[in-house]
């Protein structure tokens, strides 16, 4: 399977503790997107990567939030000091930019976190 | 205002007949227009993208898009069960930019 893969696709983790997921884009991708998405809204934007360099970080993302991807390749989120308000789905895509072109974003299947 | 704006619906649809979502964008210089089909609990499967104004068929699927009035719309002909879903809407503003979505549709086709 070539498309976007993301781990763990389920977290449980209780208020307080620090989790991280992972995320591998398409491989010939160079831009890499993180979203949140909670029941009945759209995905909201986080993060994204062209390469290794992080070009935007959302404002809405609190600085207990941090997203690497150290190679250009593969991608973490982690998340400090979980909330019960971090509880959603996180979304990781990926897309091709080559000067004025950018591909369509393709999406993985998603890791669930749900803090208790 | 919201960037990107869809009506959450549910959008109620007879089985064969034709569904309409649409969507408007706040930003005038966007490029590059996307919807997204998204069943319960799944991640976003794309289905169609269109750039330029006008038209774009792919099958059951047509995307149109008109830049003057910074509205993008989403036809469905023929409709079956299987295209219940929520339809996400989202706009990207140049090759260097983010991509920021609606807060999608909900169409429900009834047989």
């Amino acid at each position: 399977d070539t498309g976007v893969s993301q781990n763990p696709r389920h977290k449980i983790t209780k208020r307080g503790q620090n989790v991280t997921f992972r995320c591998d884009p398409i491989s010939e991708h160079n831009r890499l997107y993180w979203y949140r998405q909670t029941l009945g809204q759209g995905p909201e934007f986080l993060t994204y990567f062209q390469n290794e360099a992080q070009l935007e970080k959302s404002r809405l993302l609190s600085d207990r939030f941090s997203a690497e991807r150290p190679k250009g390749s593969f991608s973490t989120l982690e998340i400090q000091r979980t909330e019960q308000g971090d509880s959603a789905m996180y979304l990781c895509a990926s897309s091709l930019a080559r000067g004025s072109m950018n591909t369509e974003a393709f999406f993985g299947q998603g890791t669930r976190l749900t803090v208790v | 205002q919201k960037e990107v704006e869809q009506n959450s619906g549910p959008l109620s649809v007879p089985e064969g007949a034709i569904a309409s979502l649409n969507c408007t964008y706040s930003d005038r210089g966007s490029q590059s227009f996307f919807w997204y089909r998204q069943y319960s609990g799944k991640s976003p499967e794309l289905i169609m993208f269109i750039y330029s104004n006008g038209d774009k068929e792919d099958g059951r699927f047509t995307a149109q898009l008109n830049k003057a009035s910074q509205y993008v719309s989403l036809l469905i002909r023929d409709s079956q069960p299987s295209d219940s879903a929520t339809y996400l809407c989202a706009v990207r503003s140049s090759s260097a930019s983010k991509i920021i979505f609606g807060s999608g549709t909900r169409l429900s086709i009834r047989p």
